[in-house]
């Protein structure tokens, strides 16, 4: 079965300080595209980072950076100098092209972030 | 201004009422899905459409309907909506796999099922 799995359903990190949050995931693909969303109160899904699987190389968005481990299958999500507005919830996720040609988005289960002033 | 829309925003009914939700997108993807949010569960795809005229299940689609009659307009339609469907729903879209492109998505429908 295909699975994103978020071992941290919350966090918390001080404002300036910098957070980490996990994610690994199951697939047998070896072409796939790696994601992490935002949905902070206001339920909007706001896309932070994506990562192809192919790139050996990290995706870096300003303060937010990745830790893409293709062999371990980990897809971590560092987030540097926290700011208050980063409270969120962070949701993982991969999107595959399956047999018959169409794509999936597989989603893990979130990890509620706390910023703290 | 690219984006996805839906309505309504807000929908409270009764078990057994027929309702549709809407979904819109002026980016001229070929891909459209909806998704169902639930505390603990992330989100769930019930449906998606590859192009004009061709959908397919996702994981939830139980209990679900949906058309693709216009490339923009992607409508998810329950037709005896029950309890447990109470739920956030997202309709995304994005160009096919391929490009490095990501999912758009609106700004979610909260349904509740009395």
């Amino acid at each position: 079965a295909q699975t994103v799995t978020q071992s941290q359903p919350e966090m918390s990190v001080q404002e300036a300080e910098t957070v980490t949050l996990s994610c690994t995931y199951d697939t047998s693909e070896s072409d796939y595209y790696l994601f992490w969303y935002k949905q902070p109160p206001s339920r909007q899904m706001i896309l932070v980072i994506r990562q192809e699987a192919y790139k050996q190389q990290n995706a870096t968005e300003n303060r937010f950076s990745v830790n893409f481990q293709k062999a371990a299958k980990s897809f971590s999500l560092k987030i540097s100098d926290s700011q208050l507005g980063d409270a969120a919830m962070y949701f993982c996720a991969y999107r595959i092209l399956t047999q018959g040609g169409s794509e999936k988005l597989v989603f893990g289960k979130g990890t509620k972030l706390t910023v703290n002033p | 201004e690219a984006q996805v829309t839906q309505n309504p925003r807000y929908l409270i009914t009764v078990t057994g009422k027929k309702l549709t939700v809407t979904c819109s997108q002026n980016m001229n993807h070929e891909y459209m899905s909806w998704y169902r949010q639930d505390p603990g569960l992330g989100l769930r795809q019930i449906y998606y459409s590859m192009n004009v005229e061709v959908t397919d299940k996702g994981d939830v689609p139980e209990g679900y309907k949906v058309s693709r009659k216009e490339k923009r307009n992607f409508p998810l339609i329950l037709e005896s909506p029950s309890p447990n469907q109470t739920s956030l729903y997202f309709c995304a879209s994005s160009f096919l796999l391929g490009s490095t492109d990501t999912q758009y998505f609106g700004p979610g429908t909260r349904l509740t099922v009395l």
